[in-house]
C-alpha cells in the first residue's frame, strides 16, 4: 500500500537549533517525495522534491531508499521556519498523478 | 507564474443549498487539478482528480454526486457542492499540475471556507 508517515505531529525547537522533521514512505516502486510547507495564513507551496537535490530556505531533504525516508533538515532554524510541513508522494505507475500526503508536522521554532 | 486563484474565498449557505467553487490556473494551462477538503489543523484530504474534457476520478468515499467536478477548459475547473449540509461546512482547496515528468509541480490555490447553516 501507499502511505506516507510523518511520525511527529508537533515539533518545537529554539531558534538556532538544528531541525529534523522525519519522513517515511511504503511504495513498491520508485516514487518522487516531496516537501511541501504551509505558512500561517498562507496557502500550501512547494518547498522542494528529490529530485532536484537542492537546498531551500537552508532545508535540505535525502532520499533514503533503503530505509524508505526522506526527512526534512536545518542546520539552524529560524523563527520564520515556524509553519506545517507536509511530505508527500507520488507514484511513478500510469497517469495517475495525485499526491499522497502525510498528517503533517507542525515546526515552532521558539526565540 | 503558476499561481490559482480560488473564488470565492469564503461561502456561507443554507442547508440544502448547492454552492460553486471555482478554481483558476491563471498563468498556466492545466491538463490536471486536483480538489481536497482540509479540516482544521490536518493534513488534506484528496478528494477527485479532475481532468480536462473527461469525467473526474473520485477518491474511495467520496460521493460523486454530493461533489460535482467539472474541468470544461485548461484553466478551469469547478466543484459544486449539491445539497449541501452542515457537515459539508470544510475549507476545500484546488491545485493545478504544471510541468511533465519529474518537474511536474503542483500548485495550490487559496482554499475556499465554506460555511453551511
Amino acid at each position: 500500500a501507499q502511505r506516507v508517515t510523518q511520525p511527529e505531529k508537533l515539533l518545537s525547537v529554539f531558534k538556532g537549533a538544528p531541525v529534523e522533521l522525519k519522513c517515511n514512505y511504503s511504495y513498491s516502486g520508485s516514487p518522487e517525495l516531496f516537501w511541501y510547507v504551509q505558512y500561517s495564513r498562507q496557502r500550501l507551496q512547494l518547498l522542494l522534491r528529490h529530485i532536484s537535490r537542492e537546498s531551500i530556505k537552508g532545508f535540505t531533504a535525502d532520499l533514503n531508499k533503503g530505509e524508505t525516508s526522506f526527512h526534512l533538515k536545518k542546520p539552524f532554524a529560524q523563527e520564520e521556519d515556524s509553519a506545517m510541513y507536509y511530505c508527500a508522494l507520488r507514484g511513478n505507475a500510469g497517469n495517475n498523478r495525485k499526491l499522497i500526503w502525510g498528517l503533517g508536522t507542525s515546526l515552532a521554532v521558539n526565540p | 507564474g503558476a499561481v490559482v486563484s480560488q473564488h470565492p474565498s469564503w461561502v456561507i449557505c443554507k442547508s440544502g443549498t448547492s454552492v460553486k467553487i471555482e478554481c483558476r490556473s491563471l498563468d498556466f494551462q492545466a491538463t490536471t487539478m486536483f480538489w481536497y477538503r482540509q479540516f482544521p489543523k490536518q493534513s488534506l484530504m484528496l478528494m477527485a482528480t479532475s481532468n480536462e474534457g473527461s469525467k473526474a476520478t473520485y477518491e474511495q468515499g467520496v460521493e460523486k454526486d454530493k461533489f460535482l467536478i467539472n474541468h470544461a477548459s485548461l484553466t478551469l475547473s469547478t466543484l459544486t457542492v449539491t445539497s449541501a449540509h452542515p457537515e459539508d461546512s470544510s475549507f476545500y482547496i484546488c491545485s493545478a499540475s504544471r510541468g511533465a515528468g519529474g518537474q511536474e509541480t503542483q500548485y495550490f490555490g487559496p482554499g475556499t471556507r465554506l460555511l453551511v447553516l
